[in-house]
């Protein structure tokens, strides 16, 4: 178990839908990324937060949104889904960047 | 576009054997290095977090080398086990201020018993 929460594990949504999702970070890590990873591909960085800021940005969606709250838990928001939003979605977190990063399950999200 | 190069894609090795896999990255800014272990249905678990030149790290029969100036870095195996089997990944940051934890595709690594 890394620590890393994330929540749902499996989602099964319509297009044009709107889902979110949540990760609660290992406790005392600040910094929370997530990535996607769709079939057969590796994993694509869309989006980190450190201490509530956003820090970095991929190649994120614009129908694609995220925000890093005060408790520091994280959600990553996205809305009118395509079928090739279908993918498994990780977050993970880190103290800072000279340390590791600590992955949680990932959410499968499936498009129908 | 800054990309991380990881070779080869995959790998077979016999049990007992060594290997090794490469990362390639851009040398004209560096901030660090990770490698992961990503086994199938599992999430990717960290190894080594790497940001000087010439580091040296070592877990147990795994260890990596860092080459900042030139823009790779190895992860060596000593003695292979089926255990070994795993996708590894290499990621990099570039700088402070661009905190992307950019990821390799990976080499996938099948260890034959």
């Amino acid at each position: 178990d890394s620590g890393v929460t994330q929540t749902p594990k499996h989602l099964i949504t319509a297009t044009g839908q709107r889902v979110t999702l949540r990760c609660s970070p290992r406790s005392g890590d600040l910094s929370v990324y997530w990535y996607q990873q769709s079939l057969d591909q590796g994993l694509q960085f869309l989006i980190q937060y450190y201490n509530g800021e956003e820090r970095a940005k991929g190649n994120i969606l614009e129908r694609f949104s995220a925000q890093q709250f005060p408790d520091l838990h994280s959600e990553l928001n996205l809305s009118s889904l395509e079928l090739g939003d279908s993918a498994l979605y990780f977050c993970a977190s880190s103290v800072n960047l000279h340390t590791e990063a600590f992955f949680g399950q990932g959410t499968r999200l499936t498009v129908v | 576009i800054l990309n991380v190069e990881q070779s080869p894609q995959s790998l077979h090795v016999q049990e007992g054997d060594s290997t090794n896999f490469t990362c390639s990255f851009p040398s004209s800014n560096f901030y660090a290095l990770h490698w992961y272990r990503w086994e199938t249905a599992k999430s990717p678990e960290a190894l080594f977090v790497m940001t000087l030149n010439g580091d040296e790290k070592k877990k147990g029969r795994i260890s990596a080398t860092l080459n900042t100036k030139e823009g790779y870095s190895y992860l060596y195996i000593k003695g292979s086990q089926p255990e070994d089997s795993a996708t590894y990944l290499c990621a990099f940051i570039i700088d402070f201020g661009n905190e992307k934890l950019t990821f390799g595709t990976g080499t996938r690594l099948t260890i034959i018993p």
